[in-house]
């Protein structure tokens, strides 16, 4: 089924370990983005990709790192974890036709 | 930048009742608001949006409300029914498709048979 592929669904890191999640999606849309999702605070945009080769920051950026090379795929590095980044991850794409985003299931991550 | 407050965070209703969930933004370059459902365990899912140039919206139990004057959008479910519970998310942002989008901190609704 087309859709937008996150893998882990859970990942716990000790604070200080770097880890890459994964996001995939075969709708061949352009744009793609990653949020993070907390309690009480909805969904804050990290990053976000207009294409391959295109990355810009979003609301909270700070600690991660994106990076474009092909459109299918939008992975999210966390180069040094912190117990403040324990969170559920969701990446989306968007439709180019005006349909909305799609998201992934998401990567509930904890930081101890 | 843009910002999107969503009222209220918990909402409770007997089946059969209706349920309004409200959200204002900040950036009157907004046209495009767009209210997502997410479940337990998955991710959101857009269930009905409403672009600027539309006051008004429906799709079968669902509405939304658009008052660009006012900067406000707001979601109606009718006839609610048990599986409407979820977590309701509104979102604003310039275009539908090109641009970043903004959500509000989410409405918990409890839907009681």
């Amino acid at each position: 089924n087309a859709g937008v592929t996150q893998t882990p669904k859970f990942q716990v890191l000790k604070t200080g370990q770097s880890m890459t999640l994964q996001c995939a999606q075969d709708m061949n849309h352009e744009y793609m983005s990653w949020y993070r999702q907390d309690p009480g605070m909805g969904l804050r945009l990290i990053h976000y990709s207009v294409g391959a080769g295109i990355t810009d920051q979003g609301e909270v950026p700070n600690g991660y790192n994106v990076s474009r090379s092909t459109t299918e795929d939008f992975p999210l590095r966390l180069l040094s974890a912190a117990p403040s980044q324990t969170s559920v991850y969701f990446c989306a794409s968007i439709s180019p036709w005006g349909d909305g985003y799609t998201f992934g299931s998401g990567t509930r991550l904890t930081v101890v | 930048g843009e910002n999107v407050e969503q009222h209220p965070s918990t909402l409770s209703v007997q089946e059969g009742d209706s349920a309004v969930i409200k959200c204002t933004y900040s950036d009157s370059a907004s046209n495009y608001f767009p209210w997502y459902k997410q479940e337990l365990g998955k991710g959101p899912q857009l269930i009905i949006d409403i672009r600027s140039n539309v006051g008004e919206k429906k799709d079968q139990r669902i509405a939304v409300t658009l008052n660009k004057t006012a900067k406000h959008f707001s979601l109606h479910i009718t006839e609610t029914q048990p599986e409407d519970s979820a977590v309701y998310f509104c979102a604003a942002s310039k275009t539908s498709n090109t641009d970043k989008l903004i959500f509000g901190t989410g409405t918990r609704l409890q839907v009681f048979p």
